[in-house]
Order: C-alpha cells, then structure tokens, then sequence
C-alpha cells in the first residue's frame, strides 16, 4: 500500500537557519503531495502542494518539488522564524477512488531565537 | 468562514460511558474523515464517509461508529470508550472523494481522555 516516510524529529534550529524536512513516498501511479503544518494546540494546516511531477508547491517562504525520479517531496526554507516552530507532515493522495489521505508521521521544528 | 467545527475541545470521560464527538463543515464537502494522533504514530484514519449514508472503516475502527445521515454533518460515537482510546481526534473534510488535488480542512481537534 501507499506510505510516507518523513525524517524523524525533532529539529531545533537557530532562528534565521535553513530548513530541510526530507519526505518519501511509496505509490502507485501519480498521487498529489501536500505538507500540512499543525501548530501549537490546533489542527492541521494544508502548507502547500503539487499535483505531478517537477511541480513546486511553495507558501509562506516554504517550498517543495515533486520529484518523481527519486520519490521525494522534500520541504525547504530558507530563512526560519520562531512562528515556524510546529510540527509538519508530508501526505499523499490519489486522484480516484476512494484512498484516504496517508500522512507521514509528522517532524516537530522548534526553532528559537 | 469556511471550516470544519468539532466539539467538544475537551473530554475526560470514564471507562464505558458512551460519548458522541460532533464535526460539522460549512463547506458542502462531499468527503468527510476522522483521524486520531497518537506520539510516534502520526495521524492514524478510523473512519471515512464520501457521501450520505456512504461510510467506510479506515485503519484503526474498531471501537468506534459513524453516521451520515446529512452531508455537513459526520460524528463520531464510542459506545463503550476505554482507556486506550485516550487520543487527539482530528475531523477532516475534503471536497471530493479522496481528496485528491485539494487536500483537506481540518478540525481543531478534540482531545479526550478516558480513564
């Protein structure tokens, strides 16, 4: 079956440092890719997404590329802010049918100042 | 505002005594989900409905029940709660089936313990 596989956390990082968040992926086909954010106390966030493959999602300074060659969907930030601290999840889903959306684990950030 | 309502926030119940999670969307989503977050285990999908009085068991159901029986509407029932259901419970809602390109709209969760 379909499954996501996120880097364990968690990441501390010194405000102003680069992020990596590396996620995989195992799937038939050509599933769409998201990163959900879940802040401190609430539910989850849709980040970004893209839907094929080369495409690259990218809100509020994050960024990620679907690359299908090597199954990864790697999120990226160039500069983080202590409001960056959360926890993050790479997910997957299918065009058809009726295949849930399959999360990762999920990556706890803090980041501090 | 477009979104995904649980109640309630929070729940400390006891072992046995029935309880109803509600989750309501103003959205007129077709597909609606609930998931529970456990540490370590992520976000783990319990039940699933695309459609009115079309519903599903995801990975983790046993324990729990669902109904649809109006689209915006899709709570969530434990007849006989026990202690390892004590988790944060996420709602879901998604325009179609699957989600698909869109994503989801979650819920703020509700975090009940049962003791």
């Amino acid at each position: 079956g379909d499954s996501v596989t996120q880097m364990e956390g968690p990441v501390t990082l010194s405000e102003e440092a680069f992020l990596t968040i590396n996620c995989t992926y195992t799937a038939t086909g050509y599933p769409s890719l998201f990163w959900y954010v879940q802040y401190p106390g609430e539910g989850l966030q849709l980040l970004l997404k893209a839907t094929k493959a080369d495409d690259k999602g990218s809100n509020k300074g994050f960024e990620a590329t679907y690359r299908k060659e090597t199954t990864s969907f790697h999120l990226e930030k160039g500069s983080v802010q202590v409001s960056d601290s959360a926890v993050y999840f790479c997910a997957l889903s299918h065009y058809s049918g009726n295949t849930p959306l399959v999360f990762g684990k999920g990556t706890r950030l803090s980041v501090i100042a | 505002e477009a979104q995904v309502t649980q109640n309630p926030r929070y729940l400390i119940t006891v072992t046995g005594k029935k309880l109803t999670v509600t989750c309501s969307q103003n959205m007129n989503h077709e597909y609606m989900s609930w998931y529970r977050q456990d540490p370590g285990l992520g976000l783990r999908q319990i039940y699933y409905s695309m459609n009115v009085e079309v519903t599903d068991k995801g990975d983790v159901p046993e324990g729990y029940k669902v109904s649809r029986k109006e689209k915006r509407n899709f709570p969530l029932i434990l007849e006989s709660p026990s202690p390892n259901q004590t988790s944060l419970y996420f709602c879901a809602s998604s325009p179609r089936t699957g989600g698909s390109s869109d994503g989801y709209t979650f819920g703020s969760g509700t975090r009940l313990t049962v003791v």
